[in-house]
């Protein structure tokens, strides 16, 4: 199967909070998890992304982790601020297949102050 | 540099008309695509390109049709237009290869058919 689930559709945090936003998938030929942060009137950009040889990748406050066992993996917003508002996606990709993402439903965050 | 361009940023259609949405990029990118975003369906791929002249059908092809006779341009043609079709289109490019797989986004073009 090509879907990617995601999960929540909607996170609210305090300013400070630890943000986390779960994806699970099962097509075991998925070799590549980007995520993609998108606000309002905007198009989606690259935030931060694993290939499934690490367990852990972190870029400032935004960490992923990834679990190949049970084909999960998660993004974690330290510290998070109200600028980090925004709808988040989950993607994956099979390399060789034209890089085509197949994105989760989207997790959208507030962060209250 | 622009990026990704896309045009128009809004448009409301009749059913059954038809119209182009237009999309262009700068970046000298190979591979390029159509998503659509519906609340709470995440990204759905229409079509994609993986060069000039050569084009094929993503998920959800079904209603239009894409073109891709420059590097720049991938237009996605609406043809007799549905209310199943009210969604915002992105448009994205990437380098060939599968290197970072960074997909460039558009804006967005917001339709509705009434």
């Amino acid at each position: 199967q090509q879907q990617v689930k995601q999960s929540p559709q909607s996170l609210i945090v305090q300013k400070g909070g630890i943000s986390i936003i779960n994806c699970a998938y099962e097509n075991t030929a998925f070799d590549y998890f980007p995520w993609y942060q998108q606000f309002p009137g905007k198009g989606p950009a690259l935030l931060i992304a694993i290939r499934p040889d690490v367990s852990e990748k972190k870029e400032g406050r935004f960490t992923i982790s990834f679990n190949k066992s049970a084909k999960q993996f998660s993004l974690h917003i330290m510290d998070s601020q109200p600028g980090d508002s925004a709808t988040y996606f989950c993607a994956a990709r099979i390399t060789g297949t034209a890089s085509k993402l197949t994105f989760g439903t989207g997790t959208r965050l507030q962060v209250t102050l | 540099n622009a990026g990704v361009t896309q045009t128009p940023k809004f448009r409301i259609l009749k059913i059954g008309q038809s119209m182009t949405l237009q999309c262009t990029q700068d970046m000298n990118h190979n591979y390029m695509y159509w998503y659509r975003q519906d609340p709470g369906m995440g990204l759905k791929l229409i079509y994609y390109s993986v060069g000039a002249g050569i084009t094929d059908k993503g998920e959800v092809p079904n209603g239009y049709n894409v073109s891709r006779s420059t590097t720049e341009d991938f237009p996605l043609r609406l043809e007799l237009a549905a209310p199943s079709q009210t969604s915002v289109y992105f448009c994205a490019s990437t380098p060939a290869g599968e290197g970072t797989g960074e997909l460039f986004f558009g804006e967005g073009s917001r339709l509705t058919v009434l």
